[in-house]
């Protein structure tokens, strides 16, 4: 499966944009870019997924570089219940096996 | 719409012994995927059923198995618990097989003495 490397926590204010990076330098051509997030004392929850165009929806934006090696979350505004361990990952489908990383542990502060 | 549930939340059992662990799916949700989760760690994937036939399988030995019933909930089973099962283990369900994104339960949260 190909890597992902992603920061192991940022801090942020509430009410401000977050950009989570995430490195992921041997994608194949087939590989689609999901995130889940996973809120303290809870299972994960998917947050987007793309395979080459910026993608946004009601929870986060994605930018995706035009090599595809890097990709970037962005949370617009930041609310404290935004709070969790956000994980980037690799893969063909979104409902196929899930290899997850380390994540990045976001800390909101009010 | 009712989501993903476990059963039971927390369990408590000693070395040897073996564990039936529940998951009830969303609603119109046939594929099911297991995972265990390490205290500070992500998610390990275990095995995904997908309308009750075994749909591929993580690093993990032949003492994890699992069933899944016509009405598409599932259970994991492990036997010959060993320390290091201790873990959250989590079940998600997904509607329409693969591609669409996985719903999450809460989890169960399995201590092994």
């Amino acid at each position: 499966d190909a890597k992902t490397t992603q920061p192991n926590s940022m801090e942020s204010n509430e009410e401000e944009p977050v950009h989570l990076p995430c490195n992921h330098s041997t994608i194949s051509g087939t590989d689609y870019i999901h995130w889940y997030r996973q809120l303290p004392s809870q299972g994960p929850e998917y947050v987007i997924h793309g395979l080459t165009s910026n993608v946004n929806n009601r929870m986060a934006s994605m930018a995706i570089a035009e090599d595809r090696k890097s990709s970037t979350l962005i949370l617009h505004r930041a609310t404290l219940r935004d709070a969790a361990v956000y994980y980037c990952i690799l893969g063909w489908a979104a409902g196929n096996k899930l290899t997850f990383g380390g994540g990045t542990r976001v800390l909101v502060k009010p | 719409e009712t989501g993903v549930t476990q059963s039971p939340t927390h369990l408590i059992k000693t070395r040897g012994q073996q564990v039936t662990l529940r998951c009830s799916s969303q609603s119109g949700h046939n594929t099911v995927s297991w995972y265990q989760q390490a205290l500070g760690q992500g998610p390990q994937f275990i095995f995904q059923y997908y309308r009750e036939e075994e749909n591929g399988r993580g690093n993990f030995p032949p003492r994890f198995s699992g069933l899944q019933f016509p009405n598409y909930s599932s259970e994991l089973n492990v036997n010959a618990l060993e320390l290091d099962d201790s873990a959250l283990y989590l079940c998600a369900s997904t509607k329409g097989g693969t591609y669409n994104e996985q719903f999450f339960g809460p989890g169960t949260r399995l201590t092994v003495l």
